[in-house]
């Protein structure tokens, strides 16, 4: 079965302490992948869409990479309000979102 | 910002009552994406809908469920008899067209307690 993995589950970083956030994906003729923010009582958030294996795209503390079997989102410098859930997504060979549970970040001060 | 617009935001209902979800897409989108996000689950893809068609809705379950996207007016998802396990949070998601290049923009969602 196709499936979309995110590690950690969870993260608790001090402000100004950079780290990854890992989405592995099994899903065969990968089109794209997405990459969302959620916070609490609030839809996602579309942040990156990343097409082929090695692509980059940067968006103030957040760059996101793609391989052939995973992508990173990397958080930079982060800052309290960065805290929220990151969730990876990708499509195949329909528009329909296949998504993973996410990884909660905490960014504490 | 004329975003997704889902309502009500929150609703209550009692066993064997029928539910009804609203979605009015961004302005200019004409593509409509339904999904539900139990508790502790991921966000799971139930339907797809342009105007006046479903294109794919290999997400819905086989009983109950229905959903509408009509010429004028918004998207309908409609949940007759709900029971306990409907209990969730529903998302929409509206893009100007299907495809690679459109990413999918989400509503706020509208959580579905069931008594």
């Amino acid at each position: 079965e196709d499936q979309v993995t995110q590690s950690p589950e969870a993260l608790r970083l001090q402000e100004g302490e950079s780290s990854s956030l890992n989405c592995s994906y099994t899903v065969s003729g990968l089109r794209g992948l997405f990459w969302y923010r959620q916070d609490p009582g609030k839809g996602p958030e579309f942040l990156f869409t990343l097409y082929s294996a090695g692509e980059e795209k940067e968006k103030e503390r957040l760059k996101a990479t793609l391989t052939k079997k995973e992508s990173f989102l990397h958080i930079t410098a982060p800052k309290p309000e960065d805290s929220a859930t990151y969730l990876c997504a990708v499509t195949y060979n329909t528009d329909k979102l296949i998504f993973g549970t996410g990884t909660r970040l905490q960014v504490f001060p | 910002n004329a975003g997704v617009m889902q309502n009500p935001r929150h609703l209550v209902r009692r066993r064997g009552q029928e539910a009804r979800l609203r979605c009015s897409p961004m302005k200019g989108h004409s593509h409509v994406y339904w999904y539900r996000q139990l508790p502790e689950e991921g966000l799971k893809f139930m339907v797809y809908l342009q105007k006046e068609n479903i294109i794919d809705e290999s997400g819905m379950p086989k009983e109950r469920f229905s959903a509408e996207f009509p010429k004028e007016g918004p998207s309908i998802l409609r949940i007759q008899q709900v029971v306990r396990g409907d209990s969730a949070a529903y998302f929409c998601a509206s893009s100007p067209a299907g495809g690679l290049n459109q990413p999918q923009h989400f509503g706020d969602g509208t959580r579905l307690s069931i008594l």
